[in-house]
């Protein structure tokens, strides 16, 4: 099994910071990684695929980088909007197999 | 527009079995290409991948639920059910369906992501 983990488990920031959440996996998944952002009560909406893409509608202040094991997800100023839990994703397991990272929960300062 | 709504008793009792529907709506569960997903999350904790189905019926489950999930599909309802019995307390959770599609960069590739999401319902397991 491929484990997935994020750092930091929780962030705080203030409107306006930019802020990065770091994904390790425990082998190389190659660029095989999404980003999700999780608003409570609602549905998690895929911010990112494949490690840097943005499907059509997310903003471009998103951002997401890395291959091998290590990956980031960078928002580069933080709008109120924004606050909700991030996690990510590996599909590099025969699809549709999957396994995700812990969260991280972004809060404002 | 994809909709998808989980259905299902809130309340389960210890060692029985969780029954779970999803009805997939302003589509066809019969998509090329499309899996139909389980995960859920316990509270305070983290996403887990349940299984998935094919609307042929190809079943894929996670290596740590397999030996109590299965995973069935009705292409006449557009609907996708999940069972997990003997369940104990550390089944108690959100259960969300999902839908996993490609989704294709560069030059031909591509990689799965869970596009669209019910909201998601809890089950407690009680003793």
């Amino acid at each position: 099994d491929i484990q997935m983990t994020q750092s930091p488990s929780s962030l705080s920031a203030s409107v306006g910071d930019g802020v990065t959440i770091t994904c390790r996996a425990s082998q190389s998944i190659s660029t095989y990684l999404n980003w999700y952002q999780h608003k409570p009560g609602k549905a998690p909406k895929l911010l990112i695929y494949a490690a840097s893409n943005l499907p059509s509608g997310v903003p471009s202040r998103f951002s997401g980088s890395g291959s091998g094991t290590d990956f980031t997800l960078t928002i580069s100023s933080l709008q109120p909007e924004d606050f909700a839990t991030y996690f990510c994703q590996q599909t590099y397991s025969t699809p549709p197999g999957t396994s995700f990272g812990q969260g991280t929960k972004l809060e404002i300062k | 527009q994809l909709q998808l709504q989980e259905s299902g008793p809130g309340l389960v009792k210890l060692s029985e079995t969780l029954s779970l529907t999803c009805t997939v709506s302003g589509g066809s569960i019969s998509s090329n290409s499309f899996y139909w997903a389980w995960i859920r999350q316990p509270p305070g904790k983290g996403l887990e991948w349940i299984g998935s189905i094919y609307y042929s019926g190809s079943t894929y489950y996670n290596p740590s639920l397999r030996s109590r999930v299965t995973i069935s599909v009705d292409t006449s309802k557009n609907q996708f059910s999940l069972k997990l019995s003997s369940v104990t307390a550390a089944d108690t959770a959100l259960y969300y369906c999902a839908s996993q599609r490609p989704y294709v960069y560069g030059s031909g590739s591509y990689c799965y992501g869970l596009d669209v999401w019910g909201q998601g319902t809890t089950v407690t397991v009680s003793s």
